[in-house]
């Protein structure tokens, strides 16, 4: 299948290790953020989102920070996986009522290493 | 398979030429979102529907473009007198109106020639 990604920064993490994907947001108007994983040839796969009332909401081995003051959000996979391999994106979507469009970040491509 | 599809997966077609594709949403959700993928990028939106409305279209959608979701299920994106620069992945996405969760399909690559 394609690649998704070809020159995206990568992160290079041990199997077993923690991995922690960072991303910087530009809308401070922004109310809901969400952390994608894809795949080659994939479309984008839901993790975990969080509203901006949140700083901070866990999932099962991931967990999203979200720092409104600096405008960053992380991704925190605790025991990566081979399975963990893709990349990933943060998106965010600006309060309106109701459910509107996603604007993604740049990627992180995260290898796996075993 | 209760997910959402589209179809084709792949289409290679030349310069110039029409191309329809098409998205099945969930099928409960009445939102549908339209995104282009390039290489090394990430999605970015097209247009969207609620229902069979079409409640916003990007600047990224020029002329040659065309979205429509007539019964408010499925819905197709034409592309007319295609150009090489059309090349990407078209992604469609559905939420329900007030669910924030976007649930994508696996895509539709094109590829002008």
């Amino acid at each position: 299948g394609e690649s998704v990604g070809l020159h995206l920064p990568t992160l290079s993490v041990q199997e077993g290790d923690n991995s922690i994907i960072n991303c910087a947001y530009s809308n401070s108007a922004s109310d809901y953020f969400i952390w994608y994983k894809q795949e080659s040839g994939k479309g984008p796969q839901f993790i975990i989102d969080i509203r901006s009332n949140m700083d901070k909401r866990q999932g099962q081995r991931v967990t999203v920070l979200l720092n409104k003051t600096v405008k960053h959000l992380s991704l925190q996979i605790a025991a990566t996986q081979p399975g963990d391999s893709a990349v990933y994106f943060c998106a965010e979507m600006p309060y309106t009522g109701t459910a509107s469009k996603l604007t993604f970040g740049t990627g992180t491509r995260l290898q796996v290493t075993l | 398979d209760t997910g959402v599809s589209q179809n084709p997966r792949h289409k290679i077609t030349k310069r110039g030429q029409n191309v329809t594709f098409r998205c099945d949403p969930i099928s409960e959700h009445n939102r549908l979102y339209w995104y282009r993928q390039t290489l090394g990028q990430g999605p970015e939106f097209l247009t969207y529907f609620q229902n069979e409305a079409q409640l916003e279209k990007s600047r990224l959608l020029s002329d040659r473009f065309s979205a429509e979701r007539p019964k408010g299920s499925f819905s197709t994106l034409e592309i007319q007198r295609t150009e090489q620069g059309d090349s990407a992945m078209y992604l469609c996405a559905s939420s329900s109106k007030t669910g924030y969760e976007q649930y994508f399909g696996p895509g539709t690559r094109l590829t002008v020639t």
